[in-house]
């Protein structure tokens, strides 16, 4: 069966730098999108971007635009994420998503990643 | 970028309740709208995908209708564990934005 299994929680301090993972397991990893999306507290869904494994393309959002990564590594089908001059209000839950047909269909179990001095 | 207003934010209901929660995306994405439920503490689950098909295992009770520019998720019959927040998402072009949730209370 499909899974998505990501990194433990991080504690970072700010200015510093978080790379979290997410192992894919089920299914062929270079056949599908991995999407990141967070949930700071209290806040909603905000997408981050996405990363096709395949070519290692990448596409982000304009807010994450110079401090943000995504990349894979198909021989051992996991994505990475990494984000760069961390804030206090980067502290979120953090989860990649496959995508098929237009749809995150499996989700990661999240990632607690908190930014504080 | 598309925006996604959804509406409301916060909606009281009680057990065995029909709920309606709505989406209306700032410009017309066809069917490209999916709906997740989001339990605290755990990942989104995707309810309905293209508007209106529902996702394998996802009970019947949940219904999505719409297309262009307004969507919307009925419940019927509330159950306890549906309590939580649900989001739309408009997967027509990248970035694949969210709406910002509904919160199901009682």
């Amino acid at each position: 069966q499909v899974q998505l299994v990501q990194s433990g929680a991080e504690v970072k301090k700010p200015g510093a730098s978080v790379r979290v993972s997410c192992t894919a397991s089920g299914y062929m990893f270079p056949a599908n999108y991995i999407h990141w999306v967070r949930q700071a507290p209290g806040q909603g869904l905000e997408w981050l971007g996405r990363i096709n494994p395949n070519r290692a393309a990448t596409n982000y959002a304009q807010n994450f635009q110079g401090r943000v990564i995504m990349t894979s590594d198909t021989s051992v089908t996991t994505a990475y994420l990494e984000l760069n001059s961390l804030r206090t209000d980067d502290t979120a839950f953090y989860f990649c998503a496959r995508e098929k047909r237009n749809t995150f269909d499996f989700w990661g179990q999240g990632t607690l990643v908190t930014v504080s001095s | 970028d598309i925006q996604v207003a959804q509406t409301p934010s916060s909606l009281p209901a009680t057990v065995g309740d029909t709920v309606t929660i709505t989406c209306r995306p700032s410009q017309n994405i066809n069917s490209l709208l999916n709906w997740y439920q989001h339990k605290p503490g755990g990942a989104p689950k995707l309810l309905i995908y293209a508007a209106s098909s529902l996702q394998s295992g996802v009970p019947s009770r949940f219904s999505g209708s719409g297309s262009g520019t307004n969507f919307t998720l009925t419940i019927r019959s509330l159950q306890p564990e549906d309590f939580v927040s649900y989001y739309c998402q408009q997967s027509y072009s990248i970035p694949y934005t969210f709406g910002g949730g509904t919160k199901v209370e009682i």
